[in-house]
């Protein structure tokens, strides 16, 4: 079966200092993998999307990147964290492109961030 | 892009009352649209989904409910227990350029004893 494992579970940082969150998925090849952040009492917004490696679509203008060294790794970073950024961060797996349907998203635990 | 309006933002039934959410989305050509159940503090899992080319779909006391000339749909939950008590968000996948999930802003559903 499909597992999601993303690390670390919470994780305070200070203003101007980087970021490195990781997300592997383990039972599926070639799925999309996503970023999602989740402000408190907040919906759900997208912020990267990948069809493979090397392959990553943002969708919100920020300073946040992303990375997809391998097939099942995703990787969300900042050189310089802000405020704003302070939030619940969800990586995401769902099958890839050559689905015939279109499938559910599966989430990992998150991230709590608190930039501080 | 798309644009899902989700309502009521907090919905507070009765325990074994029924609840209704409902959101509306912009794009006709969206096709696939889940459910999720979020508890505090925890990931969002996925509830129940249904595809275009189908009206209705039902799990024991879930329903979803897909009005395509109307672009609405309506989560069911029929004799609510504490258990049902979290947020809840419907999504809607249009894959027109964003490869993924746009989603409503969210229910708070309470569940009151």
């Amino acid at each position: 079966s499909q597992t999601i494992h993303q690390w670390p579970a919470t994780l305070v940082q200070p203003v101007g200092s980087p970021l490195s969150l990781e997300c592997t998925v383990e039972g599926t090849s070639n799925p999309n993998l996503y970023w999602y952040r989740q402000a408190a009492g907040r919906g759900l917004q997208l912020l990267f999307y990948s069809v493979g490696i090397g392959q990553i679509s943002s969708e919100v203008p920020q300073n946040l990147s992303a990375s997809r060294p391998q097939d099942r790794q995703f990787i969300l970073s900042s050189k310089k964290l802000l405020l704003s950024d302070s939030g619940f961060y969800l990586c995401a797996w769902s099958s890839g492109r050559g689905s015939s349907y279109n499938s559910p998203l599966h989430f990992g635990n998150g991230t709590r961030l608190t930039v501080t | 892009g798309e644009n899902v309006e989700q309502h009521p933002s907090t919905l507070s039934v009765q325990e074994g009352d029924s609840a209704v959410i409902k959101c509306t989305y912009s794009d006709s050509a969206s096709n696939y649209f889940p459910w999720y159940k979020q508890e505090l503090g925890k990931r969002p899992q996925l509830i129940i989904d249904i595809r275009s080319n189908v009206g209705e779909k039902k799990d024991q006391r879930i329903a979803v409910t897909l009005n395509k000339t109307a672009k609405h749909f309506s989560l069911h939950i029929t004799e609510t227990q504490p258990e049902d008590s979290a947020v809840y968000f419907c999504a809607v996948f249009w894959g027109g350029g964003a490869d993924g999930l746009t989603f409503g802003k969210g229910t708070h559903l309470i569940i009151q004893p």
